[in-house]
């Protein structure tokens, strides 16, 4: 099946700072979705960017499809920021969604 | 708009009982849902498929007799984890997709089983 790296695994920022989050993943998408995870479990729903460029705000993302890698960008991070981001893929066909394992970030004040 | 409603929200119960988790998708119809379970500082891994009106497809190494689904309507999937043990203590969450072009998939908040 599909696999789905993101990278770095941890990131350590001070309140402020900007950040970059990578998600590869190994075959062609019809969907991807960043998510966040607040503290309590509960997934939040970023950006649905199958491919192009979209911004909301401090966060923006873009979805390169034919070099199959999306980048989360987040400006002038804030504490409320921290948290687990999430990258997940469906492939053409499959009708379901694949996580990556994830980036840990701490904004810290 | 969008939403899916998953109740409880945690939930203890004891070695051998049996819990249910219930999926709503509140605004639209889901004719398929989606069941995953996250561990501590893991991703999340799918579990089954919850198809509306047929049976679950279930992900390999998935115990079908021990995580139950029923999808008996078009907003409406449960998951009853049977003969609950400790190592069965994990996050579920469930998902859907609405109908509508250019979401993506939309997430309950989730049910924290922990089986003592």
């Amino acid at each position: 099946g599909i696999q789905v790296e993101q990278s770095p695994p941890d990131l350590i920022l001070q309140e402020g700072a900007n950040s970059t989050l990578r998600c590869n993943f190994s075959d062609s998408v019809n969907n991807l979705q960043w998510f966040h995870q607040n503290p309590w479990g509960q997934l939040i729903n970023l950006f649905y960017i199958p491919s192009g460029t979209k911004q909301n705000g401090r966060l923006s993302a873009t979805t390169v499809a034919t070099e199959r890698y999306s980048l989360l960008y987040i400006s002038s991070s804030q504490t409320t920021d921290s948290g687990v981001y999430f990258c997940a893929v469906e492939t053409r066909g499959a009708q379901k969604l694949v996580f990556g394992q994830g980036t840990r970030l701490t904004i810290n004040p | 708009g969008a939403v899916v409603s998953q109740h409880p929200s945690w939930v203890i119960c004891k070695s051998g009982t049996s819990v249910k988790i219930e999926c709503r998708s509140l605004d639209f119809q889901a004719t398929t849902m989606f069941w995953y379970r996250q561990f501590p500082k893991q991703s999340l891994m799918l579990m089954a498929t919850s198809n509306e009106g047929s049976k679950a497809t279930y992900e390999q190494g998935v115990e079908k007799d021990k995580f139950l689904i029923n999808h008996a309507s078009l907003t409406l999937s449960t998951l009853t984890v049977t003969s609950a043990h400790p190592e069965d203590s994990s996050f579920y969450i469930c998902s859907a997709r609405p109908p509508q072009g250019g979401y993506g998939y939309t997430f309950g908040s989730g049910t924290r089983l922990t089986v003592v």
